[in-house]
């Protein structure tokens, strides 16, 4: 069974450039997530569809981050402008449903603003 | 106070030793609690969940909760140096409906 794959793997842009990941999660999964990861800190939920309907973005900084997941499957988050605060790396889960918390990641997106 | 809580570390146990982590977490309500292994430079990996009170047990993993004390455990027994990671502690249920994850634990097993 394939994992779940993101790309960029890695990425470098100016401050107030824009930016945008992609996701496919685990066939089958109807629950994606993004997650911020800052260097020594632990994942910070972004944003989470349940197919492809948004479950909670309390947390997404909405001025700047958007996201998507349309047709239920892939997803892409996009930041624009970055910030330099922004640098981090970001991470795509999927779980079979929102109510089933065993999260799959994939190995994610590290950004680096200048 | 924190949601979920752990100590950064770095916890250094020799090779064959027990390693002990611990976690607290802030919402009395959470329900579903789970471990996740991250070698630097690499994305978390799922290694235990835990839902009821008491023991669990995967190969050398132990996870513990004891939900009146709001506190869940990992024990890593014989430890390997290939156990040398950073440990992550994640709550379902502390603030709100979504998984929280704690800072992490690193942990070094040396030779």
């Amino acid at each position: 069974e394939a994992g779940v794959a993101q790309s960029p793997r890695y990425k470098i842009i100016e401050k107030r450039q824009s930016v945008a990941f992609w996701c496919n999660p685990i066939s089958g999964h109807a629950t994606l997530y993004w997650y911020q990861q800052i260097l020594g800190q632990g994942p910070k939920l972004l944003i989470q569809f349940q197919n492809n309907g948004v479950v909670d973005d309390s947390q997404l900084p909405k001025d700047r981050f958007s996201a998507e997941r349309l047709k239920g499957v892939d997803s892409t988050l996009k930041i624009q402008p970055a910030k330099l605060e922004d640098s981090a790396v970001y991470l795509c889960a999927s779980s079979l449903y929102s109510g089933n918390y065993e999260q799959y990641f994939g190995p994610g997106t590290r950004l680096t603003v200048t | 106070q924190k949601e979920v809580e752990q100590n950064s570390g770095p916890l250094s146990v020799p090779e064959g030793a027990i390693a002990s982590l611990n976690c607290t977490y802030s919402d009395r309500g959470s329900q579903s609690f789970f471990w996740y292994r991250q070698y630097s430079g690499k994305s978390p990996e799922l290694i235990m969940s835990i839902y009821s009170n008491g023991d669990k047990e995967d190969g050398r993993f132990t996870a513990q909760l004891n939900k009146a004390s709001q506190y869940v455990s990992l024990l890593i027994r014989d430890s390997q140096p290939s156990d040398s990671a950073t440990y992550l502690c994640a709550v379902h249920g502390a603030a709100g409906n979504k998984l929280t994850f704690g800072g992490g634990t690193r942990v070094l097993v040396k030779p």
